[in-house]
């Protein structure tokens, strides 16, 4: 069965000290993986979406990369507002509908 | 923007209670979906839809029903609440398949 995994369950960094987060996924042949990033209180805001191996994202603090079994999401020199729950979903090419599988995601806090 | 919005934002019902939560989009996407979060796991797929009159089940559809009369808008129905239903529900839409899809801010629902 596709299954993701995201790791650390939880991250705490001091402001500036970069890190990163770690989608590993199992689907029969990938459509696309995206990153989300969810406040408190909030739906999930999208980030990135990466549909092949070798394929990178950059916004700002974040950077996502993609390999055949996993994606990593960079976090360079965090600041407190970066502290949230990044989610990681993945669709399988074999999806008809669109399907998202969803990890448990990374809850990231950032102290000043 | 609005994007996509959920009604209503809080509610509590009794178990054996019925009601529908309203999702409303925005965008003129073809796609929509209802999710629910639970704590310790990912999002989950209750129900979709590929456009005006049509509907899917997803992952855990038991105990839900759904309907998309308007293209821009998804119902999600519960007929006869129980306590496991407990949750927050979230409705997101997409362009196309393999395009992110954009949540709502929820509807935090609690059955006693």
């Amino acid at each position: 069965e596709d299954q993701v995994t995201q790791s650390p369950e939880a991250l705490r960094l001091q402001e500036g000290e970069s890190s990163s987060l770690n989608c590993s996924y199992t689907v029969s042949g990938l459509r696309g993986l995206f990153w989300y990033r969810q406040d408190p209180g909030k739906g999930p805001e999208f980030l990135f979406t990466l549909y092949s191996a070798g394929e990178e994202k950059e916004k700002e603090r974040l950077k996502a990369t993609l390999t055949k079994k996993e994606s990593f999401l960079h976090i360079t020199a965090p600041k407190p507002e970066d502290s949230a729950t990044y989610l990681c979903a993945v669709q399988a090419r074999g999806s008809t509908l669109g399907r998202l599988y969803f990890g448990r995601g990374t809850q990231l806090t950032v102290w000043p | 923007n609005a994007g996509v919005t959920q009604t209503p934002k809080f509610r509590v019902l009794k178990t054996g209670q019925s009601m529908t939560l309203l999702c409303a989009q925005d965008m003129n996407h073809e796609y929509m979906y209802w999710y629910r979060q639970d704590p310790g796991m990912g999002l989950r797929l209750i129900h979709y839809s590929v456009g005006e009159g049509t509907t899917a089940k997803g992952e855990v559809p038991d105990g839900y029903n759904v309907s998309r009369l308007k293209k821009q808008n998804f119902l999600l129905g519960l007929e006869s609440a129980a306590p496991s239903q407990t949750s927050v529900y979230f409705c997101a839409s997409s362009s196309a398949l393999n395009q992110p899809q954009h949540f709502g801010d929820g509807t935090r629902l609690s059955i006693l």
